[in-house]
C-alpha cells in the first residue's frame, strides 16, 4: 500500500498521560499536514511541514502539542498531559508541495481520553 | 462565525434524484476550493476541485461564485453509493492549509 499510513489506528489513554502518533506520508511528498476532527465536524488544521521544517501552526495547537518531522519523511505528533477534550480523530495528509496540489489523507488515529 | 459554512443535513433522497449542496466562505482571500467526500469513519478524499468557470465530472457539477463567496455541488442521478458526508473546503494561505466546512450528510435510499 503506497498511501499515507498512520499508527496506531486507535489509542485509549487516561487523562494526564502522554501519547505519540506516527504518520508515514506518500514517498516523495514534501508536505505533511496534521488535522484534528471531532464528531460531526470537519477536520481542523493543526500544523504542516515542508520537508523537515515546520512552517505553520494553528492556534489550536497548544503548548501540550508538539510535532516533528526529523528527516523530512515520517512525522510524529505528541500530546502531553492529555485532557478529555483532546479526544478526536487525528488525521495526517501529505502532498507533493506544488501550490494547490491535492492532499491525500491517512486513515487517522482515533484518540479517546478517559 | 465559521470560516466555511454548510447545511449539515441530512439530505434524504431517493435513488435517481438530483441533489444540490451549498457552502459559503467568509475569507475573500480564499484562493482555491474543493469538495471532499468522507464516508463514515473513513478519511476525507478529494471529490473535485472547484473552478471559477464551473466544472463537471460525470454526474457531479461544482460551481464557484467569488462575488457572493458561495460554492455549490450538484449530484445528478444519485446512487446508493453516493451516501456520505460532503465537505466544502477552501484554501487561504500559501502553505496550502485547508479549511473545512462541517460537512453535509447525504443519504440516498432505494
Amino acid at each position: 500500500d503506497t498511501g499515507v499510513s498512520q499508527d496506531p489506528r486507535h489509542k485509549i489513554t487516561k487523562r494526564g498521560q502522554n501519547v505519540t502518533f506516527r504518520c508515514d506520508p506518500i514517498s516523495e511528498h514534501n508536505r505533511l499536514y496534521w488535522y484534528r476532527q471531532t464528531l460531526g465536524q470537519g477536520p481542523e488544521f493543526l500544523t504542516y511541514f515542508q520537508n523537515e521544517a515546520q512552517l505553520e501552526k494553528s492556534r489550536l495547537l497548544s503548548d501540550r502539542f508538539s510535532a516533528e518531522r526529523p528527516k523530512g519523511s515520517f512525522s510524529t505528533l505528541e500530546i502531553q498531559r492529555t485532557e478529555q477534550g483532546d479526544s478526536a480523530m487525528y488525521l495526517c495528509a501529505s502532498s507533493l508541495g506544488v501550490r494547490w496540489d491535492e492532499q491525500f489523507f491517512g486513515p487517522g488515529t482515533r484518540l479517546t481520553v478517559l | 462565525r465559521k470560516e466555511v459554512e454548510q447545511d449539515p443535513g441530512p439530505f434524504n433522497v431517493p435513488e435517481g434524484a438530483t441533489v444540490a449542496f451549498n457552502c459559503t466562505y467568509s475569507n475573500s482571500a480564499s484562493q482555491s476550493f474543493f469538495w471532499y467526500r468522507q464516508d463514515c469513519r473513513k478519511e476525507p478524499k478529494l471529490l473535485m476541485s472547484v473552478y471559477s468557470s464551473g466544472n463537471e465530472d460525470g454526474r457531479f457539477t461544482a460551481q464557484l461564485n467569488r462575488a457572493s463567496q458561495y460554492i455549490s455541488l450538484l449530484i445528478r442521478d444519485s446512487k446508493l453509493s453516493d451516501s456520505a458526508t460532503y465537505l466544502c473546503v477552501v484554501n487561504i494561505g500559501a502553505g496550502n492549509m485547508l479549511t473545512f466546512g462541517g460537512g453535509t450528510r447525504l443519504m440516498v435510499k432505494p
